[in-house]
């Protein structure tokens, strides 16, 4: 299994909503990141887990806030969003540290859940 | 500041000819870099790295050129097939991780 599953595919939101994205792979990868990428952007990192402690936390907002239950999970869970956090959002896993200074840092990215804020 | 520069947004290619995707990269420091697809509506997929202290890796029919003088690494797809219609992602790892450039999008045309 060299999957990296994301749910739900798409999601539509309103500002006062909580809802949750969830991610998970079975390939025993210790490594796990949520990316954001908008419309022919590149992806850009927003938080890094490695072996279930949140590692890196590229100064996202509160309203964004990562979970890690266990090593095969990765959720997202966000509240009081604003339109302009409309993207897609991309889970990856590696089997590296996830560490800064990591090399090979060979990416499974899952399918991303296309997210719409109203 | 763009760190790693993917300066053509978009390639037309004919299908059998070659693909050559270029990128250019800025910080000295970089040592690993990676190639991405990615398909509409779907995560990008890795596909070919080199490692700083090469100038070439090959796989199957994709190739990755590395220039360290020139900061400047390129793809080559040949021949190239209707299935690598995608978008390319040039992709650099240093001290602060991995830094993605915007993306070429390869079209092929029959």
């Amino acid at each position: 299994d060299t999957e990296v599953t994301q749910t739900p595919k798409h999601l539509v939101m309103g500002m006062t909503n909580k809802k949750s994205l969830k991610c998970e792979q079975h390939m025993g990868h210790r490594a796990m990141y949520w990316y954001k990428q908008k419309a022919k952007k590149p992806p850009e990192l927003m938080f890094v887990y490695s072996y279930e402690k949140l590692s890196i936390n590229e100064s996202v907002p509160s309203r964004f806030s990562p979970e890690c239950p266990n090593s095969s999970l990765l959720n997202l869970h966000l509240h009081a969003l604003q339109p302009e956090d409309s993207a897609l959002y991309l889970c990856a896993s590696s089997q590296d540290t996830g560490s800064r200074a990591s090399t090979n840092e060979k990416l499974f990215f899952g399918s991303g859940t296309q997210l719409s804020v109203l | 500041d763009q760190q790693v520069k993917q300066n053509s947004p978009s390639l037309s290619v004919q299908e059998g000819r070659i693909s050559i995707l270029n990128c250019d990269y800025t910080n000295s420091m970089f040592d690993y870099f990676l190639w991405y697809k990615k398909y509409p509506a779907e995560g990008p997929t890795f596909l070919i790295s080199i490692s700083s202290i090469k100038d070439k890796n090959e796989d199957g029919r994709f190739t990755v050129f590395l220039n360290k003088s020139a900061k400047h690494l390129s793809l080559h797809i040949v021949p190239s097939q209707p299935g690598d219609s995608a978008v390319y992602f040039c992709a650099a790892i240093g001290a602060d991780g991995l830094t993605f450039g915007k993306g070429t999008h390869l079209i092929i045309q029959p």
